[in-house]
Formats: C-alpha cells, structure tokens, sequence
C-alpha cells in the first residue's frame, strides 16, 4: 500500500506570495494532521483534521489555513509569505487522529521563501 | 509554539553502546511518542505510550511514560551503525494538539 503522499516536493516563492501544500493519506485513514519544521528544530502542530472538520489547531497566525477534501486528502494555504515560513512542511494520517492512533508521516514539501 | 525539552542535544556512541535520552515538559499530556527522523524522510513512529508509568519495549527499544506525565525517556540498547538520526520526543494534550520535542542527534561510531 502507498504512505503518506505530499506534493510537491521542493517549493521556491518569494515573500508576499501565496502558496497551497498537498497530502494524500494512507488509503482507509481519516484523519490528517499538518506540522512545519524548521531546520534544526522539532516539528510544530499546524492542524489536525478529522472526517473534513478541524479538530486541533496550533499556535499559527490566521495566515494558515487548511481544508480536508471528501476523499481525506487536504491541503494546508500559507497566505502572504514570510521569510521565516521557510522550512519542512509535513503531513500525517492516521485512522482517527485519536491519541491511540498511529500518525504516519508523508516525506514533506520544502518550502523555500525568498 | 510549545516544545518539549529533550536531552541531551547529541550523543557520539560507540556502536554496541547503550544509550538514553529524555524528554520533559511543564505541561501534563496524555500520549507521548517517539520517533526516529533520517535526512530527506519524515519521523517514523518507534514507540507510543498511553498511560502514565508504561514501560514499552521494540526490540532493543525501551521507553517510559513518567509518572507525573510530564516526561519521558527512550533508550537504546546495543546500538548499531543503523540508529544514527535524529530522535523526538512527541506528546498529545486533551486538546488533540502535538508537541514535538527538541530532537537528540545520534552518532554511532563503528
């Protein structure tokens, strides 16, 4: 069975710009979460998602935004771009997204701001 | 946003060494996790831990939920060339939200 899928890999904007980060979960999950990780430093919670309705949000300006689709796949939208939004940006699936539920991580996106 | 402390920073081992490292944080959480991060991949899931004084085992992998949820340590027993990478820490409030911890670089010299 295919993992977790993000696309695309590598991404160069410059500031001000917008940008829309994609993530396929393992097939039969519904629950889809987004992490931001900066060079040497451990993942951030974005948001979690669960059956298309946010379930968890973390510390992030309103310039994040996701969305779940009817298929579980989602999107995570960074509006207006900082140089500081440079970093990996990670998804994971997981059945419910429950504590006891297994995260699986997708390989990210590369997000470089200019 | 929130992380957890995690220690130490990183560690040169000789291979078949035993190694250990630790997390803590000044929030109570419900579920802490471990996971083991390779240049270019995303974290893979080593060892979860659901209640508060669990002692969990993979293999050579140990891990413990502390007793007053506000920490956790991971060890390693006999390492091998394959257990270099970055480890964290991770743990999930009532709130559904993670928090990854700081990261152990780990180095294990042949």
């Amino acid at each position: 069975d295919a993992g977790v899928t993000q696309s695309p890999t590598h991404l160069i904007k410059t500031r001000g710009q917008q940008v829309t980060l994609r993530c396929s979960p393992i097939s039969g999950h519904k629950s889809v979460s987004w992490y931001q990780q900066v060079l040497g430093q451990g993942p951030q919670f974005i948001f979690q998602y669960y059956e298309k309705e946010e379930r968890g949000r973390g510390n992030f300006p309103d310039r994040f935004s996701a969305r779940q689709f009817p298929n579980y796949s989602s999107e995570l939208n960074v509006n207006a771009l900082l140089l500081g939004d440079s970093a990996l940006y990670l998804c994971a699936s997981s059945l419910t997204g429950d504590a006891a539920d297994t995260q699986y991580f997708g390989p990210g996106t590369r997000l470089t701001v200019l | 946003g929130q992380q957890l402390n995690q220690s130490p920073q990183s560690m040169f081992i000789q291979e078949g060494e035993d190694v250990s490292m630790n997390c803590t944080s000044s929030s109570i959480f419900n579920t802490w996790l471990w996971y083991k991060q390779d240049p270019g991949e995303g974290p893979v899931l080593l060892i979860a831990l659901y209640k508060a004084g669990e002692l969990t085992s993979n293999g050579r992998l140990t891990a413990q939920f502390g007793i007053t949820r506000k920490d956790s340590f991971l060890n390693i027993s006999a390492s091998i060339p394959s257990d270099v990478g970055i480890y964290f820490c991770a743990g999930q409030n009532t709130g559904n939200q993670f928090y990854f911890g700081t990261g152990t670089s780990l180095t294990v010299i042949p």
